[in-house]
């Protein structure tokens, strides 16, 4: 079973509806992240959570939100979509600032 | 704050031939630097990273990296590239307790 999980793995929606991505992880990491991958653009931190009650912003927060409902599961909410947000979204865990981040399959997401 | 930069979005080798992928990077404290490697479909996987021990770093897949603080380098290399390694690569750094990661590099592999 893979160590780190994500729901759904691709998703259409249309412009203004409210998605949320899911990420579940049995590494026993406190560490999650958030990113997103665009074409030319590398990958992008959106959100990063150090433990359950730590929950902070990356460099493209806007119109994003999650939630870190236990160690293991951290959600990603698009609350309104919009169509410059498709893009491929990835989830990430660690165990420490310096430690290897392993990463989920990723769900691609289309705003229409 | 910590950046890099990958030189070249696309590189396309012949099998066989020597792989190499450039990464540099900037950053104001010692670096960690990470080689990640996307296949078609799938997540991220480690290739190989750098923790300030040893500067010749080697890797899954036969891959390695040399560290550089002179040319603040990262470069990625393979002696014989395989049909295998086509994919998406991507450098990064950690700081800030963060990952920043380059625009990534594709490579094809001629058969």
């Amino acid at each position: 079973d893979a160590d780190v999980t994500q729901t759904p793995r691709n998703r259409i929606t249309k412009t203004g509806k409210r998605i949320m991505l899911e990420c579940s992880q049995t590494k026993g990491h406190d560490r999650m992240y958030w990113y997103r991958q665009d074409p030319g653009l590398g990958l992008r931190l959106i959100y990063y959570s150090f433990d359950v009650k730590d929950i902070n912003k990356g460099e493209i927060s806007d119109g994003y939100s999650v939630s870190r409902q236990a160690q293991a599961k951290f959600s990603l909410s698009l609350e309104s979509a919009i169509p410059n947000q498709t893009a491929l979204y990835f989830c990430a865990t660690s165990t420490g600032s310096t430690d290897t981040q392993y990463f989920g399959p990723g769900t691609r997401l289309t705003v229409l | 704050a910590q950046s890099v930069t990958q030189l070249g979005s696309h590189v396309s080798v012949s099998e066989g031939a020597l792989v190499l992928l450039r990464c540099n990077y900037s950053s104001s404290v010692p670096p960690y630097l990470f080689w990640y490697v996307q296949y078609p479909n799938q997540g991220l996987q480690l290739l190989l990273k750098y923790t300030s021990a040893a500067t010749l770093v080697k890797g899954i897949n036969g891959f390695e990296a040399e560290f550089k603080k002179s040319e603040t380098s990262f470069h990625l290399t393979k002696p014989s590239a395989h049909m295998s390694d086509a994919a998406e690569y991507l450098c990064a750094v950690m700081g800030d307790y963060k990952l920043s990661f380059g625009a990534g590099t594709t490579v094809t592999v001629r058969a």
